[in-house]
């Protein structure tokens, strides 16, 4: 168990490219969450996931963004149409349901020029 | 909807002691968590209070009242180490399941 694993660590990209992140959770943790941080604020909710079920999706979430979790193991977050806007930290972090505990990644840094 | 407030910023000395308060509102409640963010680290957990009262784990306790929707965390003989952002953070229920949604922060600086 190497605990929770983001790729990459670092991405720039130009505005208008399409970027994906990847999140590998702890093995036995099923609940799977994607958040967002700028400096200065809390980690901002944008969805998770129980297994492979994506059970809510932030309304402050605009189309661009999607997720994916195939297989309820490693999950996926897209961005399309990249805005300088997104740029941002981008944490993953698991759980095993009841247990209350998130247990984040080390996040991936979005710059979008 | 849900919200949190903490005060966001506290300075303290060495070795005194600090409280950090939070108020919340959330249409559904299962408890209060802490977590601790160091400078280009992650969130780390602290603690969890389903119920009222006080948990103590080390130099770090955390309080809950549930009819005051208020908790705090405690931190005694403060460390330059425990420098860093602390965030409370509620599960907001929805359905039959729940996201935990964070506050804003509050960012301690330890002095010597």
């Amino acid at each position: 168990d190497t605990g929770v694993s983001q790729n990459p660590r670092h991405k720039i990209t130009k505005r208008g490219q399409n970027v994906t992140f990847r999140c590998d959770p702890i093995s036995e943790h099923n609940r799977l969450y994607w958040y967002r941080q700028t400096l200065g604020q809390g980690p901002e909710f944008l969805t998770y996931f129980q297994n492979e079920a994506q059970l809510e999706k932030s309304r402050l979430l605009s189309d661009r963004f999607s997720a994916e979790r195939p297989k309820g193991s490693f999950s996926t977050l897209e961005i399309q149409r990249t805005e300088q806007g997104d740029s941002a930290m981008y944490l993953c972090a698991s759980e095993v349901p009841g247990a209350n505990v998130l247990t984040f990644g080390a996040g991936s840094r979005l710059t979008v020029l | 909807g849900q919200s949190l407030e903490q005060p966001s910023e506290v300075t303290a000395v060495e070795g005194a002691i600090v409280q950090i308060n939070c108020t919340y509102q959330t249409s559904g409640f299962y408890g209060l968590s802490w977590y601790q963010q160091h400078d280009g680290g992650a969130p780390t957990f602290l603690s969890y209070n389903a119920l009222d009262g006080l948990e103590e784990t080390g130099r770090f306790s955390s309080f809950l009242s549930r009819s005051d929707s208020y908790g705090y965390l405690l931190l005694q003989e403060l460390q330059m180490k425990d420098s860093a952002s602390y965030f409370c953070a509620v599960r907001a229920i929805s359905g039959n399941t729940g996201k935990l949604i964070f506050g804003q922060g509050t960012t301690l600086q330890v002095k010597p």
